[in-house]
């Protein structure tokens, strides 16, 4: 079983819509969660972090969190073609420890 | 602006020479440095954990010898790919922390071993 398992897609969806990119990890002592946006050839920009259960938003973006199903996700809201990337959903077990381990991403693809 | 910085941006090299990649963190200190190779369509893969002042700890599977790196100041980390093979072309990236938890990118290096 791999550590952080997102499905690679591609995953389209209508501009203005809601996409939904989903991870699941197998460390249950994993502490902290990150979101970051890969556009082709480029290096990885944070989008969220989240530490705790429950939902953290931020603009459009909403990040969940539920430890107890080892699961992560996020919500984009109004989707803009701007927004057509790969998503790498991230994973580290401790605090101070800052070794993440990346899931292979998921390729979003916003249709005008 | 970035926080991160990685030079250079592409290289191509021919095989059998040395190549070597930058990384400096921005106006904040890093006592730890993150090296990392992308191959494409895939995720990124951890090499190597660079510690200001002392040893690299490298990942299972990584060459230390082949992958050097030094980081011999609080702002500067450096990969040096050494005797690069055509199945070393890769997007070699860099990151650094700054605050708990989140880490920052570099822009990539693109390596191509012709």
């Amino acid at each position: 079983q791999k550590e952080v398992e997102q499905n690679s897609g591609p995953l389209s969806v209508p501009e203005g819509a809601i996409a939904s990119l989903n991870c699941t990890y197998s460390d249950r002592g994993s502490q902290s969660f990150f979101w970051y946006r890969q556009y082709s050839g480029k290096s990885p920009e944070l989008i969220m972090s989240i530490y705790s259960n429950g939902d953290k938003e931020d603009g459009r973006f909403t990040a969940q969190l539920n430890k107890a199903s080892q699961y992560v996700s996020l919500l984009i809201r109004d989707s803009q073609p701007s927004d057509s990337a790969t998503y790498l959903c991230a994973v580290n077990i401790n605090f101070g420890n800052e070794k993440l381990t990346f899931g292979t991403g998921t390729r979003l693809t916003i249709i005008p | 602006g970035a926080v991160v910085s990685q030079h250079p941006s592409w290289v191509i090299c021919k095989s059998g020479t040395s190549v070597k990649i930058e990384c400096r963190s921005l106006d904040f200190q890093a006592t730890t440095m993150f090296w990392y190779r992308q191959f494409p369509k895939q995720s990124l893969m951890l090499m190597a954990t660079s510690n200001e002042g002392s040893k690299a700890t490298y990942e299972q599977g990584v060459e230390k010898d082949k992958f050097l790196i030094n980081h011999a100041s609080l702002t500067l980390s450096t990969l040096t790919v050494t005797s690069a093979h055509p199945e070393d072309s890769s997007f070699y990236i860099c990151s650094a922390r700054r605050d708990r938890g989140t880490l920052h990118f570099g822009n990539g290096t693109r390596l191509t071993v012709t």
